[in-house]
């Protein structure tokens, strides 16, 4: 079963513009992590937030989280068409840390 | 240094034969997880794996998928006999297991049963 939900399931920007996505879970965590998946790989990681942080940045990356609405957002900021790909949030369930759920994902197509 | 590495990349099989999917993680990863992923959803955990010992198959369908992981190494994911609604991209992801929880991923095996 999957833990989070991606929103909006699909986006489509042009380059240069700002990109969002949103998760929510359902059950208390003690850290959310994004991975992005280019089509046809594998999933990276890209960066992980605890739950007792608001915010984190990585790059052009910056990632929030809302313990009390159970939610995170993604932001990519000046998006490249390099930027296309799927974006799943993840979450460790039960507060085993080793059991990571993977949201269904927001599919992200930047045009050049 | 190495990522997670999985063969073969393609699997075209017909219904009912066995196959076979094999992983090779990143040197030192004690934990081993293989994952399912259906078209346009997210990775689903099959199993997980604490070097060889196999710690959550809660979501691993027993009757035809078996895994193991020889020597805390390298792992193979096995299904006997294939049915259709196995087609799915099957992962591997590997993690040091000491509290980093990032995991890493290998690019999967694509199976596709006819």
């Amino acid at each position: 079963s999957q833990q989070g939900e991606e929103d909006p399931q699909a986006l489509s920007i042009q380059e240069g513009e700002n990109a969002t996505m949103n998760c929510s879970y359902k059950t208390s965590i003690n850290n959310l992590q994004w991975y992005r998946q280019n089509s046809g790989r594998g999933l990276v990681h890209l960066i992980l937030i605890r739950s007792n942080e608001r915010e984190k940045h990585s790059g052009r990356l910056r990632v929030t989280l809302d313990t009390s609405k159970k939610s995170s957002s993604l932001l990519i900021t000046a998006s490249r068409a390099a930027d296309t790909a799927s974006y799943f949030c993840a979450t460790p369930r039960g507060g085993d840390t080793d059991k990571l759920i993977f949201g269904t994902g927001t599919r992200l197509q930047v045009f050049p | 240094e190495a990522g997670v590495v999985q063969s073969p990349r393609y699997k075209i099989i017909e219904k009912k034969q066995p196959v076979a999917f094999w992983c090779n993680p990143i040197s030192g990863h004690n934990t081993l997880y293989w994952y399912r992923q259906n078209l346009g959803q997210g990775p689903e955990l099959l199993i997980r794996y604490e070097n060889e010992e196999a710690v959550d198959d809660s979501q691993l369908p027993k009757d035809r998928f078996s895994a193991e992981r020889l020597k805390g190494v390298d792992s193979t994911l096995k299904i006997q006999p294939a049915e259709l609604g196995d087609s799915a991209v099957y992962l591997c992801a590997s993690s040091t297991g000491t509290g980093d929880e990032k995991l890493f991923f290998g690019s999967g095996t694509q199976l596709s049963v006819l």
